[in-house]
C-alpha cells in the first residue's frame, strides 16, 4: 500500500527565515497531496493542498511543489513567524483510484521558529 | 460552531472497560472518517462511512472496534475490552466526496 515519508522530523529556524519540509510517496497513482498544521492540543488544519495536474501552488507565505517523476512534494514557508511553530503533516491520497479517498500521512515535522 | 465536533475530548479508562466516542460532522458532509494518532506520529486511517454505509475498515481495526453512523449524520466509535495499546488520540474527519477532509479536535484515550 501507499507509504509517505517525511523529513526532517524537527526543524528550527530563525524568525524571518524560510522553512522547507519534504515528503516522498510510494504509489505513483497518488494524485492528491494536502498539508496539515497541528498546534499542540488542537485539531489538524489544512493549510494548502495540491493535485497531481499542478506542479506548484502558492498561498501568501506558503507554497507547495510537486515532482511526480521523483514522487516527492515539498512545503515551503517564507518569512517565518513565531506563530508558524507547530507540527506539520504531509499526506497523500490515491483519489479516484481508491474510492475511499483516505489520507496516508507522514510522521510529521515539528517546526520551531525562534524569535 | 459549524466545524467537526467530538465528544468526549478526554477519556481515561481502566483496561478491560468499554468506551464509546462520538463524532458530529459538518452537516452537509456525506463522508466521515476515523483516524488514530499516537504520540509523534501522523494520523492513521481506521474506517470511513459514506452516508450510513461503512465502506472500508483498516487492518488496524481489530474485532474489538466497531463504528456506526446510523442515520448518516453523527458517528460513534466503540472499543470493547480496552487494552493499553489502544491509548491514542482518535480523530474524526468529514468531507464531501473527493474534497478536503476537515478534522475534529479528537478524543484522547488513556487506558490505565
Amino acid at each position: 500500500g501507499e507509504n509517505v515519508e517525511q523529513h526532517p522530523s524537527t526543524l528550527s529556524v530563525q524568525e524571518g527565515d524560510s522553512a522547507v519540509i519534504k515528503c516522498t510517496y510510494s504509489d505513483s497513482a497518488s494524485n492528491y497531496f494536502p498539508w496539515y498544521k497541528q498546534e499542540l492540543g488542537k485539531r489538524p488544519q489544512l493549510i494548502i493542498d495540491i493535485r497531481s495536474n499542478v506542479g506548484e501552488k502558492k498561498d501568501q507565505r506558503i507554497a507547495v511543489t510537486l515532482n511526480k517523476t521523483a514522487k516527492h512534494f515539498s512545503l515551503h514557508i517564507t518569512e517565518t513567524q513565531p506563530e508558524d511553530s507547530a507540527v506539520y503533516f504531509c499526506a497523500a491520497s490515491l483519489g479516484v483510484m481508491d474510492s475511499s479517498y483516505k489520507l496516508i500521512f507522514g510522521s510529521g515535522t515539528r517546526l520551531l521558529v525562534r524569535p | 460552531d459549524t466545524g467537526v465536533s467530538q465528544d468526549p475530548r478526554h477519556k481515561i479508562t481502566k483496561r478491560g472497560q468499554n468506551v464509546t466516542f462520538r463524532c458530529d460532522p459538518i452537516s452537509e458532509h456525506n463522508r466521515l472518517y476515523w483516524y488514530r494518532q499516537t504520540l509523534g506520529q501522523g494520523p492513521e486511517f481506521l474506517t470511513y462511512f459514506q452516508n450510513e454505509a461503512q465502506l472500508e475498515k483498516s487492518r488496524l481495526l481489530s474485532d474489538r472496534f466497531s463504528a456506526e453512523r446510523p442515520k448518516g449524520s453523527f458517528s460513534t466509535l466503540e472499543i470493547q475490552r480496552t487494552e493499553q495499546g489502544d491509548s491514542a488520540m482518535y480523530l474524526c474527519a468529514s468531507s464531501l466526496i473527493a474534497d478536503t477532509q476537515y478534522f475534529g479536535p479528537g478524543t484522547r484515550l488513556t487506558v490505565l
